[in-house]
């Protein structure tokens, strides 16, 4: 089946500093990516998206970039607030199927 | 933007009986609607794919008559988990593919906390 990691299962960061989620994929045939973000007893939240004719998207102060030559996808979230703590997955879109990594939860310390 | 709603938030159940859960596109009609369900700290699963007007393509795995999918509207999927068990208690989550967005979109319920008893 599909396979969609991530690197680091927890990561912590100073509130103000920048965050990278990282995330590794392995069907080279997947054409858009996802980065949700979800809360704890919540719904995934989409935060922003990437085709993979693209190598870099910007968002509101979250930018993901795109490296298809190792199938890698990272989530930059700049200035780190404590609302963004929460558990952040990718996923990658292969035909009309949806696979999901395996999250990272993100802590921000005040 | 797009709206997904769940129905209920959270349900209590006793082993052996049967739950339905509703999921419902409350600003767009969508004609494909996905089923997962997850672990605490763990990632979304996929259980099954609802396309309205037609039957439901599970996953590999995943028990069609035990997990019971309707998609009878454009607007509303219903997931009913039959004879529940123990095991079966999990968050629930759907989502929606908007078309609108050249139906890559997907926009995710809240989710729906099965506790069975």
């Amino acid at each position: 089946g599909e396979s969609v990691g991530l690197h680091l299962p927890t990561l912590s960061v100073q509130e103000g500093d920048n965050s990278i989620i990282n995330c590794a994929y392995s069907n080279s045939a997947s054409d858009y990516f996802i980065w949700y973000k979800q809360e704890s007893g919540k719904g995934p939240q989409f935060i922003i998206d990437i085709r993979s004719n693209m190598d870099k998207r910007q968002g509101q102060r979250v930018t993901v970039l795109l490296n298809k030559t190792v199938k890698h996808l990272s989530l930059q979230i700049a200035a780190t607030q404590p609302g963004d703590s929460a558990v952040y997955f990718c996923a990658e879109n292969a035909g009309n199927q949806f696979y999901f990594g395996t999250g990272t939860s993100l802590t921000v310390i005040p | 933007g797009a709206v997904v709603s769940q129905h209920p938030s959270w349900v209590i159940c006793k082993s052996g009986t049967s739950v339905k859960i509703e999921c419902r596109s409350l600003d767009f009609q969508a004609t494909t609607m996905f089923w997962y369900r997850q672990f605490p700290k763990q990632s979304l699963m996929l259980m099954a794919t609802s396309n309205e007007g037609s039957k439901a393509t599970y996953e590999q795995g995943v028990e069609k008559d035990k997990f019971l999918i309707n998609h009878a509207s454009l607007t509303l999927s219903t997931l009913t988990v039959t004879s529940a068990h123990p095991e079966d208690s999990s968050f629930y989550i759907c989502s929606a593919l908007n078309p609108q967005g050249g139906g890559y979109e997907q926009y995710f319920g809240p989710g729906t906390r099965l506790t069975v008893t």
